[in-house]
């Protein structure tokens, strides 16, 4: 079946590094894919997304690309911020499936 | 205004109760789902509802009832609580199946 597959965690930087959180996955066809992000105490937010093969998905300085030839969505963002600390996911759906595939999620701490 | 709504936002209750968890989006959307986070953040599928109608049923105990009354509502009963049921469950929803879903705050769920 169609899985996902997340770097451990936690990853912690310091203010200003350079991120890259690793995404891999295992699916039939063309998923479309996604980052969430959950802010302690909160719900998911959607991060961005990609549809498509080589769409390259970004928001609020975050930025991933859909790779089918290495079935990657790497998320990535040139300088975080303390305010980015969270826990992000990795996630899929599929064709006609009525579901999120999410992945094990990874923490970025963020220090000042 | 709150796009998906949970109430409670923390439940703590004794084993063998029976709770419920109440959903509210007011999205317009049509497919609604309920997801259950564990103890390590792991996020997985219970139930989707498409148009009221029951479409994903994850291999769930028949413990856990869903209730669609109308396409903003998504009801989650729970008969005979266990240890185990302890986690936060988050309601969802999203237009057709395959776009983007959005998601509640969550409820955290405490079972002793």
């Amino acid at each position: 079946g169609d899985s996902v597959t997340q770097m451990e965690g936690p990853v912690t930087l310091s203010e200003e590094a350079f991120l890259t959180i690793n995404c891999t996955y295992t699916a039939t066809g063309y998923p479309s894919l996604f980052w969430y992000v959950q802010y302690p105490g909160e719900g998911l937010q959607l991060l961005l997304k990609a549809t498509k093969a080589d769409d390259k998905g970004s928001n609020k300085g975050f930025e991933a690309t859909y790779r089918k030839e290495t079935t990657s969505f790497h998320l990535e963002k040139g300088s975080v911020q303390v305010s980015d600390s969270a826990v992000y996911f990795c996630a899929l759906t599929h064709g006609s499936s009525y579901k999120l595939i999410f992945g094990s999620g990874t923490r970025l701490l963020v220090r000042p | 205004d709150t796009a998906v709504s949970q109430t409670p936002k923390y439940l703590v209750t004794q084993m063998g109760n029976d709770k419920s968890i109440k959903c509210e989006q007011n999205l317009g959307h049509d497919t609604m789902y309920w997801y259950k986070q564990d103890s390590k953040k792991f996020l997985k599928i219970m139930f989707s509802y498409n148009n009221k109608e029951l479409i994903i049923n994850e291999t769930v105990p028949n413990r856990f009832s869903p209730k669609s009354p109308d396409k903003a509502h998504l009801n989650l009963h729970i008969n005979s609580l266990e240890l185990g049921d302890s986690a936060v469950y988050f309601c969802a929803s999203s237009q057709r199946q395959s776009y983007e879903a959005f998601f509640g705050q969550g409820t955290r769920l405490t079972v002793v």
